[in-house]
């Protein structure tokens, strides 16, 4: 069975600063997808980014990118000028598409970041 | 399009009382999901539809638990004799299946309160 496993259960830094949240994973499948959801104190789950495993191509939106290192199984999120809007908890998640079998996303149990003013 | 709903957001409810949530995912979604989410966790996956069709269903999913998709549209996630250990948030998501990373969108969540 899959599972993730973010390390950082609270993270803090500074409004502008630069943060990056870790997150590892372990699958013995080599196609799959990853995702970064932000949930904020309201609760809604937000799509923050996504990453195919089969792209090499670090995946990028606005200030948030992410260090894909399929080798080690790892899929970090750096958020680059912190701002306000950006404390929540953020959840990194993994998908593997067995074409109509499970489709579930497995989840990590997520790290609250604090934005410092 | 507004986004995936689910009615009610709260719900109090008596241990053995049945409950009924539902969802309504985004129009041209083909995949409808159900997570739990406890206090402090991440969602952990209970069942998914495609269409109208149940495709998986989480060893989570206790016999109490039974959700339906009729019509391949809205979906209902049906709690039989409710426990204690059933008070969580219950959320939905849709996706599009078919040419794409097929991420999910969340809905809101219901918040259930089993006394």
């Amino acid at each position: 069975a899959q599972t993730v496993t973010q390390s950082q259960p609270e993270m803090s830094v500074q409004e502008a600063e630069t943060v990056t949240l870790s997150c590892t994973y372990d699958t013995s499948e080599s196609d799959y997808y990853l995702f970064w959801y932000k949930q904020p104190p309201s609760r809604q789950m937000i799509l923050v980014i996504r990453q195919e495993a089969y792209k090499q191509q670090n995946a990028t939106e606005n200030r948030f990118s992410v260090n894909f290192q399929k080798a080690a199984k790892s899929f970090s999120l750096k958020i680059s000028d912190s701002q306000l809007g950006d404390a929540a908890m953020y959840f990194c998640a993994y998908r593997f598409d067995s074409g109509g079998g499970a489709d579930g996303l497995t989840f990590g149990k997520g790290t609250h970041l604090i934005i410092q003013p | 399009d507004t986004g995936v709903s689910q009615d009610p957001r709260h719900k109090i409810t008596k241990r053995g009382q049945n409950v009924t949530f539902r969802c309504d995912p985004i129009s041209e979604h083909n995949r409808l999901y159900w997570y739990r989410q406890t206090l402090g966790q991440g969602p952990e996956f209970l069942t998914y539809f495609q269409n109208e069709a149940q495709l998986e269903k989480s060893r989570l999913l206790s016999d109490r638990f039974s959700a339906e998709r009729p019509k391949g549209s809205f979906s209902t996630l049906e709690i039989q004799r409710t426990e204690q250990g059933d008070s969580a948030m219950y959320l939905c998501a849709s996706s599009f299946y078919g040419g794409s990373v097929g991420e999910q969108y969340f809905g809101p969540g219901t918040r259930l309160t089993v006394t």
